[in-house]
């Protein structure tokens, strides 16, 4: 299975400045996937990022807010604009294993904002 | 939107006795599949089991799946301090890859 690295694994960040979070995998993947897990609760999916076009944003998460760069089929940023600490939360990026297989998810990224 | 119900939320059991976590979902699914977060850490996965399948094991862990009731169990057996963590189901729907997950059981085994 894949082995993915994400950075930052944690940070304190001030309201209204912007947060980017790093997943590099050590294999060629097609589709990375963007979750959200606010305090106490479950993963949320952000976004769909594909190489080579936009992301695919899930219901209540736009663009301008959660954007994505998807460069290659190895890397993926996550930026969170405009923090509030609403966005307090823990981000983690993902990559499917196959039909029949699980998806490997990097380490997460503890977010809080002040 | 979560597509997953766990149940119980929170459970608290000793050494040596069995766990047991229950998932239901809502739509048809491709396949059903269990994942571990310590501390608030990423996700590890630990089984799966297909559309098709009834039941699975793997080590001291016991999957069933139910597609008529749409729900399915996790059972960990034997259960040790080391597997004090939550634990989510989660399901590929159609031809989609994305997963939904479930809210989540808080599994605490006190030694």
């Amino acid at each position: 299975s894949a082995v993915i690295s994400q950075k930052p694994s944690r940070d304190i960040c001030q309201r209204g400045t912007s947060l980017t979070i790093q997943c590099q995998v050590d294999s060629q993947v097609t589709m990375m996937f963007w979750y959200r897990q606010q305090p106490g609760q479950s993963l949320t999916l952000i976004a769909t990022a594909n190489q080579g076009s936009e992301a695919t944003y899930e219901s209540g998460f736009v663009i301008d807010k959660f954007p994505i760069s998807r460069p290659n089929l190895t890397f993926s940023t996550l930026t969170v604009s405009n923090m509030s600490p609403e966005d307090s939360s823990i981000y983690l990026c993902s990559v499917a294993g196959g039909r029949f297989y699980g998806y490997t998810f990097g380490s997460g990224t503890r977010l809080t904002v002040v | 939107s979560q597509q997953g119900e766990e149940d119980p939320q929170a459970l608290s059991i000793q050494e040596g006795e069995n766990a047991t976590m229950n998932c239901s979902y809502k739509t048809s699914i491709n396949n059903l599949q269990w994942y571990r977060q310590n501390s608030g850490r990423g996700l590890v996965h630990l089984i799966l089991i297909r559309s098709n399948e009834r039941e699975k094991h793997s080590g001291r862990l016991r999957v069933t799946l139910d597609t008529s009731k749409k729900s399915s169990s996790l059972l960990i057996t034997a259960s040790r301090a080391a597997d004090t963590a939550s634990y989510f189901c989660a399901t590929a729907q159609g031809g989609s890859e994305k997963l939904v997950f479930g809210k989540g059981t808080k599994l605490t085994v006190n030694p």
